[in-house]
């Protein structure tokens, strides 16, 4: 099974708001990374975050890990038409060998 | 994608055909990876590679196969395909490193089906 679930597995907003999407997983974690999808497109690496973080940002990004809840989310600010995407987060085995398994990500729609 | 390529970019194929799709990569990265990408699971890891001729199986490796013989080409083959192997197959590479963070650079995707 995999080990990234996604909440909410659709997301529609108007473009200005804040976007919050969460990722919860199972097994302990080396790191815990966000990548985007535009349609028809490979996934793009947004923000990686390690168990020792709690909080990181990128731009508009915002990244936090409760490792005690073993749960991320992923808040993209002022949100704009460009943003819509599909965000998949991605937890890493590194210490399996490179393992980086996905959750079925977050389909986000941002409304001009 | 910038440095890593994937081919066939589309192929329809009949079940119970051998299908072989190829990922090159010009970045010299340790790690190779093959997904799929199907509605409603998102990406699921088939195999993986640590270098050459080192690989390993992922979640839904059954009815795949693997070979790495070079840095630069990790090859996915169906040795029948079946109509349940419709999909996007995503490759992806990382250089891994000591810091541990395999962070990926995703090819273009190929799109396959079964008929």
């Amino acid at each position: 099974s995999q080990q990234g679930e996604e909440d909410p597995q659709a997301l529609s907003i108007q473009e200005g708001e804040n976007a919050t999407m969460n990722c919860s997983y199972k097994t302990s974690i080396n790191n815990l990374q966000w990548y985007r999808q535009n349609s028809g497109r490979g996934l793009v690496h947004l923000i990686l975050i390690r168990s020792n973080e709690r909080e990181k940002h990128s731009g508009r990004l915002r990244v936090t890990l409760d490792t005690s809840k073993k749960s991320s989310s992923l808040l993209i600010t002022a949100s704009r038409a460009a943003d819509t995407a599909s965000y998949f987060c991605a937890t890493d085995f590194f210490s399996q060998g490179g393992k980086l398994i996905f959750g079925q990500g977050t389909e986000l729609s941002v409304k001009p | 994608d910038a440095g890593i390529t994937q081919s066939p970019r589309h192929k329809v194929t009949e079940t119970g055909t051998p299908v072989t799709l190829r990922c090159h990569q010009t970045e010299n990265h340790r790690y190779m990876y093959w997904y799929r990408q199907d509605p409603g699971h998102g990406l699921r890891l088939i195999h993986y590679s640590y270098g050459v001729k080192d690989t390993d199986k992922g979640e839904v490796s059954d009815g795949y196969s693997v070979s790495r013989s070079k840095t630069e080409d990790f090859l996915l083959t169906l040795e029948s395909a079946t109509s349940s192997q419709t999909s996007v197959y995503f490759c992806a590479i990382s250089p891994g490193g000591a810091s541990g963070a395999n962070v990926l650079t995703f090819g273009a995707g190929s799109r396959l089906t079964v008929l």
